[in-house]
This record gives C-alpha cells, sequence and structure tokens, in this order.
C-alpha cells in the first residue's frame, strides 16, 4: 500500500515553456500533498504544501506565480512551471499523506531539464 | 537553526555487516516524529522507518532498527546484515508542529556497502 505515481519521470524542455508535473496517490486518499525541489547531492527543499480543495501554502523564497499548485481531487495534485528557465532544471519529487498519518509517502520524482 | 543534522555525509560498510548512521534533531515540541529514507540513485524516496515521540520502544523494520535517544536527541539508524542493495543515500527527517508538521530533511548520508 501506500503508493504515490508521479509524471513525467523526465521532461526536457525549452526556456519559456510551462511544464506540467502530476503527482498521484494511487490506493489512498491524499488529504495533504507536498512538493519539494532537490539539487543535485544536496537534501529535498519543501516548496510548497498543498491540501485537498484549497490554496497550496509556499514556503518563504517560493515564487507562487511561478510554480502552480493545483489540488483538485483527494489523488491528484499537479506542479506547473511556468516560463521555466535554464535556473529550474532540478529533480522535482511530491510526497502524499492522508489525515492521522504520521508518514509522507513519495513519488518517484521528475527531472526537469531546461534549455 | 537547523532541525536535523546528519554529521556522516558518507559512510562505508563490508557486506553482512552492521552499520550505524547518525542523526541529531532539534525542536522545543514534546510531540515530534522522526522518519528514516532510502534514496538510490533512481531517484526515488523510500521510507523506511518511523520513531514517534513518546514511542516506548526503539523501533524496527525488519533489518532496520531506530536507536532513539530522547534526551540526547538523536535517532540513529542501525542497518543489520548490510546487503549491496543498501548502497543509497540516507536521510533522516522531523515532523513537529513547530514546522506545520512539515518534515524537515538532514542532508544525508551516503552509504556504500562493500563486497
Amino acid at each position: 500500500g501506500a503508493v504515490v505515481s508521479q509524471h513525467p519521470s523526465r521532461v526536457i524542455c525549452k526556456s519559456g515553456t510551462s511544464v506540467k508535473i502530476e503527482c498521484r496517490s494511487l490506493d489512498f486518499q491524499a488529504t495533504t500533498m507536498f512538493w519539494y525541489r532537490q539539487f543535485p547531492k544536496q537534501s529535498l527543499m519543501l516548496m510548497a504544501t498543498s491540501n485537498e480543495g484549497s490554496k497550496a501554502t509556499y514556503e518563504q523564497g517560493v515564487e507562487k506565480d511561478k510554480f502552480l499548485i493545483n489540488h483538485a481531487s483527494l489523488t491528484l495534485s499537479t506542479l506547473t512551471v511556468t516560463s521555466a528557465h535554464p535556473e529550474d532544471s532540478s529533480f522535482y519529487i511530491c510526497s502524499a499523506a492522508s489525515s492521522g498519518q504520521e508518514t509522507q509517502y513519495f513519488g518517484p520524482g521528475t527531472r526537469l531539464l531546461v534549455l | 537553526a537547523q532541525k536535523i543534522t546528519q554529521t556522516q555525509p558518507g559512510m562505508f560498510v563490508q557486506e553482512k555487516e552492521a552499520v550505524t548512521l547518525d542523526c541529531t534533531y532539534d525542536t522545543s515540541d514534546p510531540s515530534y516524529g522522526l522518519f528514516w529514507y532510502k534514496q538510490p540513485s533512481s531517484g526515488e524516496m523510500i521510507f523506511l522507518i518511523y520513531q514517534g515521540s513518546y514511542d516506548q520502544q526503539n523501533a524496527t523494520e525488519g533489518r532496520y532498527s531506530l536507536n532513539f535517544q530522547k534526551a540526547r536527541k538523536s535517532a540513529n539508524l542501525v542497518i543489520s546484515a548490510s546487503q549491496l542493495g543498501d548502497s543509497a543515500m540516507y536521510f533522516c527527517a522531523m515532523r513537529d508542529m513547530a514546522g506545520a508538521n512539515n518534515l524537515f530533511f538532514g542532508t544525508g548520508t551516503r552509504l556504500t556497502v562493500i563486497p
């Protein structure tokens, strides 16, 4: 149980385009989903927390207009990187947790390369 | 102040031997949770083990055990009978109420199992 999928696993795009990443909880209802970013050889940095049906809460320094998060259902959250630039290239990974659940379960991550 | 500290950037262990990965934490919240995740080169974050601050006994999950020393604020991960597949990055993480239930990650320890 507690499987989280993420799509796509890898994406290459041109500078200025937008990229959407999907995060799905496959076998449980995720009341809360989290989006993290990880640079090479570094730890995970929380970008934002989203609760189903409400606006995401962004961490300090994360541009909400650049990283659009939607959590429309209990099994799906999306992260859209708008007008991507090379400095947005990174590993993006989501996690999901259900109400009363202690553990966050992570998706496999998405490697984004912006040319 | 850093909430999670992992002082070992890298560790080596002989196959079939046990290894301890260190983790110390900092919180003033009496209620918190401690987690260990494994991140292989593929990037996914695999949940290994959880310890609640009020748990009386050390958590164990198969070959993984958590050496929880509350007074010293340490939550070391012990891997017994190391296998080649255990080679990966290992992250310690904490969740507390002060952090809005978000996970704070340490910088990770890269474990290499030597045949």
